[in-house]
């Protein structure tokens, strides 16, 4: 079984400065990793997703994440945030097999003030 | 694009009632997952489908069932509504984990 923990629950950032979103997973297999965006009063959309090779990869909105198997972490960035950006941000894990639900952290709500 | 329609935006009904949530997908997928929604818990798995008239429970089915009938359809169903059972109800469907998932706009669900 798959745990994903989200190691802040809000993260308040000034406009235009860089975030970091902290995400640590466990897993006793090899797992996709995700992270989804969820705007006020709308469902989830996928920011991006990390299934194989190079270990950074680039989304949606100028978000990145780098997987670090080592340290079972898949930490989201921005180098500069608008005020846009303001929306909960949730991780998720995959095992790769079956139907591979979706096991997601508790999620992080960003805040960004002008 | 997959688009999945949830029915309701916005429920309220009474504890004790039977409550139907339905979710319709427009692109063939196999996969569908009926997710609840709680500020400080993320999406917890209720149910989900990998196949017509296939269904298998999730990390917290208890008071709720499923149905599905037609491939494109997912119904959730909470047999006797209970006030701890208001939250937000998300509908995803999946053609496979490498895609991920694409999700509903969620219902709202109060129960009083």
């Amino acid at each position: 079984a798959q745990s994903v923990t989200q190691l802040d629950s809000q993260v308040p950032v000034f406009e235009e400065a860089p975030v970091e979103l902290r995400c640590n997973y466990s897993s006793s297999v090899s797992v996709y990793l995700f992270w989804y965006v969820q705007y006020p009063n709308q469902g989830l959309q996928l920011l991006l997703k990390y299934l194989s090779g190079s270990t950074l990869v680039k989304g949606i909105n100028g978000f990145e994440a780098e997987f670090n198997k080592s340290q079972t972490s898949f930490h989201l960035r921005k180098p500069s945030v608008h005020i846009s950006d303001t929306a909960e941000y949730f991780c998720a894990v995959s095992d790769l097999q079956g139907a591979q639900k979706l096991v997601f952290g508790q999620g992080t709500r960003l805040t960004i003030n002008p | 694009d997959v688009k999945v329609t949830q029915s309701s935006r916005y429920l309220v009904k009474r504890t004790g009632e039977k409550v139907f949530l339905e979710c319709v997908q427009d692109m063939d997928h196999e996969n569908m997952f009926w997710y609840r929604q709680d500020p400080g818990l993320g999406l917890r798995l209720i149910y989900f489908s990998y196949d017509v008239k296939m269904k298998e429970k999730g990390d917290i089915p208890e008071g709720y069932s499923v149905s599905r009938e037609k491939k494109e359809r997912f119904s959730l169903i909470l047999e006797s509504a209970s006030t701890n059972q208001t939250s937000m109800y998300l509908c995803a469907s999946s053609l496979g984990g490498r895609v991920g998932y694409t999700f509903g706009s969620g219902t709202r669900l109060t129960v009083v």
